[in-house]
């Protein structure tokens, strides 16, 4: 696609449920990004996907945190048991050549 | 371990000039990035420069680097209001995952 896609763009659950968050890269893109914002705050790293496998987890804040990517392309951001401190907007970014990271508008999660 | 600062506010009038400033730990850097984050959406990428460079221009953006201090600068000439945002510089190592880690971000606010 021309731009980097995410879903749902804004997600409100309630504390204890599971919610997947979906990104769909740039074409052609083989590196994707997972960042998380939380209020007022900087970017958070939380996983790196090349390809279909993810070298790099180091950022995943806990293991109720779980990514997967498919076919090269789409990537799916799972938080089982959400807790009120995951509220966030969850951001993903794919990779251009010099490096540079193209995201999207990002997926605000809510948790009550 | 990687670190990158910018300073919170700045505030200016229409028609000055903006600067944002930053700095960051990681000496082998190879890319530096600013981008801007409007209410409510995802980071657009404005512009990077790679480590060999000292200046970069690109329209209103010029981007000063200083490897020796380590110090990244974003100069906005004839500021707009169109140009409040939050403004976040990133570097990129030369680790082999080459995550961007970004700075907290400055909030740029431009007044009539």
């Amino acid at each position: 696609g021309a731009g980097v896609s995410q879903s749902p763009s804004n997600k409100v659950t309630e504390k204890g449920k599971d919610v997947e968050l979906r990104c769909d890269p740039i074409s052609g893109h083989t590196a994707l990004y997972w960042y998380r914002q939380s209020l007022g705050q900087g970017l958070e790293f939380l996983i790196y996907f090349q390809g279909n496998s993810a070298p790099d987890k180091s950022g995943l804040p806990s293991d109720r945190f779980s990514a997967e990517r498919t076919g090269g392309s789409v990537s799916t951001l799972t938080i089982q048991r959400t807790q009120q401190e995951d509220s966030a907007v969850y951001l993903c970014a794919s990779k251009g050549r010099a490096g540079e990271l193209f995201f999207g508008e990002g997926s605000r999660l809510t948790v009550l | 371990g990687e670190d990158v600062e910018q300073s919170l506010f700045l505030s200016v009038r229409e028609g000055d000039s903006s600067v944002i400033n930053c700095t960051y730990t990681d000496s082998s850097s190879t890319y530096l990035y600013w981008y801007k984050q409007e209410p409510g959406a995802g980071l657009q990428l404005l512009t990077y420069i790679f480590s060999n460079m000292d200046m970069k221009q690109d329209q209103r953006l010029t981007v000063l680097l200083n490897k020796k201090d380590k110090h990244l600068s974003l100069r906005i000439a004839d500021t707009q209001t169109g140009d409040s945002a939050i403004y976040f510089c990133a570097e990129r190592g030369a680790g082999g995952f080459q995550k961007l880690v970004f700075g907290t971000g400055t909030r740029l606010l431009v007044s009539p």
